[in-house]
C-alpha cells in the first residue's frame, strides 16, 4: 500500500499569506496526486487533480506542483474561506490512498 | 448538477448487516465507475471500494474485503454498499463518490455526496 505523508499537520497563517503544503508518497506515483479541501461538516472538494490540474471552478490561487514522491499544494494568497483541512490521494495503485491531512489555521 | 444522496446509516450493533444508498442524478449514471469513501469523525479519509460501470467488476479495501460488497442499478441510478459483520472500526461517515471525468477506476474524486453515518455499537 502507498503511503502518503502530509506536513505539517497544522499549519497557523494569517489572510494574505501564502501557503505552501507538502505531500510525500512511500514510492514512485507518477504525477497521479489530487488535493482535497475539507471545510467543517462538509464532504472534501477536489482542488487538483494529477498534481497540477486544477479542477473545474477551483480559483487560480490554487496551484499543485511535483511528482514521483514528492508533491506541494500552494495557496498564493489566503482568503477567509481557505481555512480548511487539505488532504492529498493517489491514484497510482490499489488501493487508493489518502494522506493524514493538514489543517490549515487562521494565527 | 451532479447530486449524490447517500442513505441508510444508523446505529446497529456489532456483527449485524446494514445496507447504504446512494442515489444520483445530474449526470448518466451508467457511464461512471463509483466509488465509496469513509471517514472517521474527526479523522481522516479511507478509500473502500469501487464498482465498474456496468457492475462487473468490483475492488474492495482489504478492511472490508469479504464484509461488505459494492453494487449497483443503472436503470434506477442507484448506487449501494451492502455491509455484513459490522465492525466497532467500521463507525464512520460513509460517502460515495464519482470518478473525475475522462478517469477509469483509479480516479480523483470529482463529485462527493454529504455522507450517511454509520454507527457500530452494542
Amino acid at each position: 500500500e502507498i503511503v502518503l505523508t502530509q506536513s505539517p499537520a497544522t499549519l497557523s497563517l494569517s489572510p494574505g499569506d501564502r501557503a505552501t503544503l507538502s505531500c510525500r508518497a512511500s514510492q514512485s506515483i507518477s504525477s497521479y496526486l489530487a488535493w482535497y479541501q475539507q471545510k467543517p461538516g462538509q464532504a472534501p472538494r477536489l482542488l487538483i487533480y494529477d498534481a497540477s490540474n486544477r479542477a473545474i471552478g477551483i480559483p487560480a490561487r490554487f496551484s499543485g506542483s511535483g511528482s514521483g514522491t514528492d508533491f506541494t499544494l500552494t495557496i498564493s494568497s489566503l482568503e477567509p474561506e481557505d481555512f480548511a483541512v487539505y488532504y492529498c490521494q493517489q491514484r497510482d495503485d490499489w488501493p487508493l490512498t489518502f494522506g493524514q491531512g493538514t489543517r490549515l489555521d487562521i494565527k | 448538477q451532479v447530486q449524490l444522496v447517500e442513505s441508510g446509516g444508523g446505529v446497529v450493533q456489532p456483527g449485524r448487516p446494514l445496507r447504504l444508498s446512494c442515489a444520483a442524478s445530474g449526470f448518466i449514471f451508467k457511464n461512471y465507475i463509483m466509488h465509496w469513501v469513509r471517514q472517521v469523525p474527526g479523522k481522516g479519509l479511507e478509500w473502500v471500494a469501487v464498482i465498474s460501470y456496468d457492475g462487473s467488476n468490483k475492488y474492495y479495501a482489504d478492511s472490508v474485503k469479504g464484509r461488505f460488497t459494492i453494487s449497483r442499478d443503472n436503470f434506477d441510478n442507484m448506487l449501494y454498499l451492502q455491509m455484513d459483520s459490522l465492525r466497532a472500526e467500521d463507525t464512520a461517515l460513509y460517502y460515495c463518490a464519482r470518478t473525475r471525468e475522462g478517469e477509469a477506476a483509479a480516479s480523483s474524486f470529482q463529485h462527493w455526496g454529504q455522507g450517511t453515518l454509520v454507527t457500530v455499537s452494542s
